[in-house]
């Protein structure tokens, strides 16, 4: 099976803009989760979709939000950036609850 | 909140020694994870531990869980170069059908020739 997918790789955006990153799962795979990667916060959880419902959500602003589609396909938009959003942003995918398989990341670099 | 908490931070070590890096965390879980990270790379699922007294063993790498005591530990046997990496563990918590990853900081192993 292929892995998980994100797009694009590299993203290159200024402050006040916003964003959005696109997910891929694993085929078959309905649950797909979000994780913010920064060296001063580390690895945080964004939130969790399943069959287009968002089932979880970590303490983000509201700028942070996501949906899934009917492919189970994600994707997470960040409004109105801010320098600390520059991040590895890493998506990940499962079956049910099962082990979540992450995808290579999207690094944004906010200036 | 659960916390995750690793340690050490920055393990230098020199190629052939062994060492032990250890993973608390505060509530229970009956899924730890560990995971490498190579620079400006995504994550690579090294061991999923599922129930107490847990022993994994992959090349140089054991991992083990004990949920009594809330400690993961990744032992490194005779450390090769190519080990250099950052290693993290998590946590899987669970809310009814939901389960999120609570990652410690990570663990930046420098292995010297």
């Amino acid at each position: 099976k292929a892995g998980v997918t994100q797009t694009p790789r590299y993203l290159i955006k200024t402050r006040g803009q916003q964003v959005t990153l696109s997910c891929s799962p694993i085929s078959g795979h309905r649950s797909v989760s979000w994780y913010q990667q920064t060296p001063g916060q580390g690895l945080q959880f964004l939130f969790e979709y399943f069959s287009e419902t968002q089932r979880n959500k970590g303490n983000f602003p509201g700028r942070f939000s996501g949906r899934q589609f009917s492919n189970s396909r994600s994707e997470m938009n960040v409004s109105t950036l801010e320098l600390g959003d520059s991040a590895l942003y890493l998506c990940a995918s499962s079956e049910q609850s099962y082990e979540q398989y992450f995808g290579p990341g999207t690094r944004l670099t906010v200036t | 909140e659960l916390k995750v908490e690793q340690n050490p931070l920055f393990l230098s070590m020199q190629e052939g020694k062994n060492y032990t890096i250890y993973c608390n965390y505060s509530t229970t879980s009956d899924r730890l994870y560990w995971y490498r990270q190579d620079p400006g790379k995504s994550l690579e699922s090294l061991f999923v531990l599922l129930s107490n007294g847990a022993v994994k063993q992959e090349g140089r790498l054991m991992a083990s869980l004990d949920t009594k005591a809330r400690l993961s530990t990744l032992h490194i046997t005779a450390a090769v170069h190519d080990l250099s990496a950052t290693y993290f563990c998590a946590v899987e918590v669970r809310g009814g059908a939901t389960n999120k990853l609570i990652f410690g900081t990570g663990t930046l192993l420098a292995v010297q020739p």
